[in-house]
């Protein structure tokens, strides 16, 4: 099982809709979780971090499942602006740059 | 505030040329910095990480080198670019823990011909 998943997409959804996709870990160790933003041909953006309580940005919803061990992303009233690929990160300390995963995205398209 | 700069921002090379890209960061002391390699259609894969002034931590044997000279300097270099070193090549940059949150700099694309 790989360390880190993500469904590569490419989700279509139409403006305005409510969208969300998981991210799957395998070590159950994992401590620190976030989500970053990358356009095409630009450098990734760090989007939010992912608390163990959830935590909430604007129309963005991050949340933290240890049990199933997947974090999510929730985007509510989807804009155009949005159409992004959106990567997860999961990390444990301890296990030097093996400690630290990024997914290989997950390819969301909004439609007018 | 914090920023981070590469370049070039493009770079065409032939294979068997050297290589050296520069990465600098501004508004921190002592940051972790990394290098990252992102190939067409792939995720993100992690060349090297750096902890302070001439440490190094490689990840990926391969015919790439790293050096950190200075404390907000970073360096990814070659001396006999492959085909396979082609890709977007990115820099971040991190405080405290190697594990905490990372910010990117714009990267740079390179192609080997």
């Amino acid at each position: 099982r790989k360390e880190v998943e993500q469904d590569p997409g490419p989700f279509n959804v139409p403006e305005g809709a409510t969208v969300a996709f998981n991210c799957t870990y395998s070590n159950s160790a994992s401590q620190s979780f976030f989500w970053y933003r990358q356009d095409c041909r630009k450098e990734p953006k760090l989007l939010m971090s992912v608390y163990s309580s959830g935590n909430e940005d604007g129309r963005f919803t991050a949340q933290l499942n240890r049990a199933s061990q997947y974090i999510s992303l929730l985007i509510r009233d989807s804009k155009l602006s949005d159409s992004a690929t959106y990567l997860c990160v999961v990390t444990h300390s301890g296990g030097g740059a093996d400690g630290l995963t990024f997914g290989k995205g997950t390819h969301l398209i909004i439609q007018p | 505030s914090q920023t981070i700069h590469q370049w070039p921002a493009t770079l065409v090379q032939p294979v068997g040329s050297p290589l050296s890209l520069e990465c600098t960061v501004e508004g921190t002391s002592n940051p972790n910095l990394y290098w990252y390699r992102q190939a067409a259609g792939r995720g993100l894969q992690l060349l090297f990480y750096s902890v302070g002034i001439g440490q190094i931590s490689s990840e990926v044997p391969q015919n790439l080198s790293a050096s950190r000279p200075q404390d907000r300097q970073f360096i990814l270099s070659s001396k006999k670019l492959l085909l396979s070193d082609s890709g977007f090549y990115l820099c971040a940059w991190s405080v405290g823990s190697i594990y905490n949150e990372q910010f990117f700099g714009p990267g740079t694309r390179l192609t080997v011909l």
